[in-house]
């Protein structure tokens, strides 16, 4: 079973309106977890990046929280753009290895 | 200028047939991965060098080789092509092994007919 479950799979959201993506991990304990967007057609790209002891890290419009308590990660992404539709992943760094999950598809509509 | 560059982009080619990519980093990093993306999107890694040393080597068909020339290039080598082996690879680049942030290529699409 995979260490790092993303949900939901996908999402479609219109233009200006908030969501927020989940991502609940096994690995443990962790070095760090990153957030990473990927465009269509591209490579990923890092958003965000957390350690055990942050609690929440914004990058614009972008919010990510942590809760080592209850290995869960949360990316909202505020007032969406066209331009947030991408594949967003969630992955934890322990020791040398990284745990990716299989990502949320975000779709935003105007 | 691109910090992590790989080539071709996209790849049509037969079963049976042997290909390669090619990647370069400009970023000075020591370490550099292979990732294979199937259609589920989801990522997995196949080989990581560092300093031109191979450090990972997942349970990859040995038909994929790896070659690290310097620590900015790594190549990859497929042969004998099979359509499970259709996805996109990703190329990244990171300061050391698995610390920091992984700076991705642009991918390279393989489509085996």
């Amino acid at each position: 079973k995979n260490q790092v479950e993303q949900s939901p799979q996908s999402l479609i959201i219109l233009e200006g309106k908030n969501c927020t993506l989940q991502c609940n991990y096994t690995v443990s304990p962790f070095s760090n977890l990153r957030w990473y967007k990927q465009d269509t057609g591209r490579g990923p790209v890092s958003l965000t990046i957390m350690t055990f002891s942050e609690n929440t890290k914004s990058n614009g419009r972008y919010t990510a929280t942590l809760d080592a308590d209850t290995k869960q990660s949360s990316l909202h992404i505020t007032a969406s753009q066209l331009s947030d539709s991408a594949s967003y992943i969630c992955v934890v760094s322990r020791d040398y290895k990284l745990s990716f999950g299989a990502g949320t598809t975000v779709t935003v509509r105007a | 200028d691109t910090a992590v560059s790989q080539t071709p982009k996209y790849l049509v080619t037969q079963m049976g047939n042997d290909k390669s990519i090619k990647c370069e980093q400009n970023l000075g990093h020591d370490t550099m991965y292979w990732y294979k993306q199937d259609s589920k999107k989801f990522l997995k890694i196949m080989f990581s060098y560092n300093n031109k040393e191979l450090i990972i080597n997942e349970t990859v068909p040995n038909r994929f080789s790896p070659k690290s020339p310097d620590k900015a290039h790594l190549n990859l080598h497929i042969n004998s092509l099979e359509l499970g082996d259709s996805a996109v690879y990703f190329c990244a680049s990171s300061q050391g092994p698995y610390t920091g942030e992984l700076f991705f290529g642009e991918g390279s699409r393989l489509t085996v007919l």
